[in-house]
């Protein structure tokens, strides 16, 4: 079946700390790829995507992500993680079948 | 410009009771979904509409329906509660189709007992 692997359920960095969390695919052929984060109480927002093009994709606030279609990954990095950036990450793929999947979700927090 | 708007934030209900949760986008989209979010397993996707006038199943569509009523608004209907609907309930929407970038309301928890 189709999905979508985040393998770091929780992660805790102190300020400064680089930061990569990890997402794999299932999906053969043609992908997009997301990440979205969701701080605290706040709803899920768009951090970065991937359509085609340069594999290296950069998103808002410094984070980025590279595709690896070889390895069926989209991990996110930021090289200086700061306190703001406690949130959660997910990410998400989707396929030219109608199917937008959610990973299960990254809980990130950054200590001062 | 608020973007995607919900209703209620939070309710309680007891099995059996019925309620609709509303959702609506100021951004002249296309495409609106429903999600539901429950502690390590994501987003897992419940209904969508792709346009006014029509709606499919996602992946966990059993004890809800849905209602595009019009372009901006987008409802999910709970008939019966049961206690496994408890969760926070997302609704989003997109420009044309499930391959854009989905933009998301601020949820609504609800606690079926």
């Amino acid at each position: 079946a189709q999905s979508v692997s985040q393998h770091n359920h929780h992660v805790i960095l102190s300020e400064a700390a680089s930061l990569e969390l990890g997402c794999n695919y299932s999906y053969g052929g043609t992908v997009n790829l997301f990440w979205y984060v969701q701080y605290p109480g706040q709803h899920l927002q768009l951090l970065l995507k991937y359509f085609s093009g340069d594999p290296l994709v950069k998103g808002i606030k410094g984070f980025e992500a590279e595709f690896i279609k070889s390895k069926f990954s989209f991990n996110l990095r930021k090289p200086s993680v700061q306190w703001s950036d406690t949130a959660e990450y997910f990410c998400a793929a989707y396929s030219g079948t109608y199917k937008y999947i959610f990973g299960t979700g990254t809980r990130l927090k950054v200590l001062a | 410009n608020a973007g995607v708007t919900q209703t209620p934030k939070f309710q309680v209900l007891k099995t059996g009771q019925s309620m609709t949760l509303q959702c609506a986008q100021d951004m002249n989209h296309n495409s609106m979904y429903w999600y539901r979010q429950d502690p390590g397993m994501g987003l897992r996707l419940i209904y969508y509409s792709a346009s006014e006038g029509t709606t499919d199943k996602g992946e966990v569509p059993n004890g809800y329906n849905v209602s595009r009523l019009n372009k901006r608004e987008f409802s999910l209907r709970l008939e019966s509660a049961a206690p496994s609907q408890t969760s926070v309930y997302f609704c989003a929407s997109s420009e044309r189709d499930r391959k854009e970038t989905q933009y998301f309301g601020p949820g609504t928890r609800l606690l079926v007992l």
